[in-house]
């Protein structure tokens, strides 16, 4: 019965490399984000989408794409990874953007990225 | 741009209440949450706040003073299993959330 679900949890690659990062929802939610939390604990939004739309794009490198085939699914896909992207890599997602910053979130457990 | 700050670390006893302090600098917000994050897992959510006041879930209240920039979040009766990182964070346009740095509390005995 898990509510927001990632994978991989752990993910090790070398530089240079492109990976992928899968989030799913079965809350039914409209909305879903990427947050990254750097290694000083430091949680920041990177992307979001409403219904397939994309509704948040900060200030991330273009080397990051996010992908949602469908509401309940969001994609990560990092092209020539580098040293700086080791962080936790956090899906979120709410019931909606409709009460716009009032939308509780719920967050799925994170996937750890290391790149050597 | 907005500035959250919060105290880096805070440590109190078994029992006892603990409040953490979150002030802002913003242009505008709509919505002021509290999330908890144990070591090694995911945020969740704790509280939240749109009006000045207090709001209280069990153990747990938030207080918030939009002219005053501040906010903190309450914890009555303190548990072992407190011991994590309490964030403070705005909720803005686009339901976007910017979090504060957060603060790391340990419970002792």
């Amino acid at each position: 019965d898990t509510a927001v679900s990632q994978t991989p949890k752990y993910l090790v690659t070398q530089m240079g490399n492109d990976k992928s990062i899968k989030c799913e929802q079965n809350l039914g939610h409209d909305t879903m984000y990427w947050y990254k939390q750097d290694s000083k604990k430091f949680l920041k939004i990177m992307f979001s989408y409403n219904n397939k739309e994309l509704i948040i794009n900060e200030t991330v490198p273009n080397r990051f794409s996010p992908k949602s085939p469908d509401k309940a699914h969001l994609n990560l896909h990092i092209n020539s990874l580098e040293l700086g992207d080791s962080a936790v890599y956090f899906c979120a997602s709410s019931q909606g953007a409709q009460r716009e910053g009032q939308e509780t979130q719920y967050f799925g457990p994170g996937t750890r990225l290391l790149v050597l | 741009g907005q500035n959250i700050d919060q105290p880096t670390e805070m440590t109190a006893t078994e029992g006892a209440i603990v409040q953490i302090n979150c002030t802002y600098q913003t242009s505008g917000f709509n919505g002021l949450f509290w999330y908890q994050q144990h070591a090694g897992e995911a945020p969740t959510f704790l509280s939240y706040n749109v009006l000045d006041g207090l709001e209280e879930k069990g153990r747990f209240s938030s207080f918030l003073s939009r002219s005053k920039g501040y906010s903190y979040l309450l914890l009555k009766e303190l548990q072992m299993k407190d011991s994590a990182s309490y964030l403070c964070a705005l909720g803005g346009g686009g339901n976007k959330l910017t979090f504060g740095t957060g603060t790391q509390l340990k419970v002792e005995l």
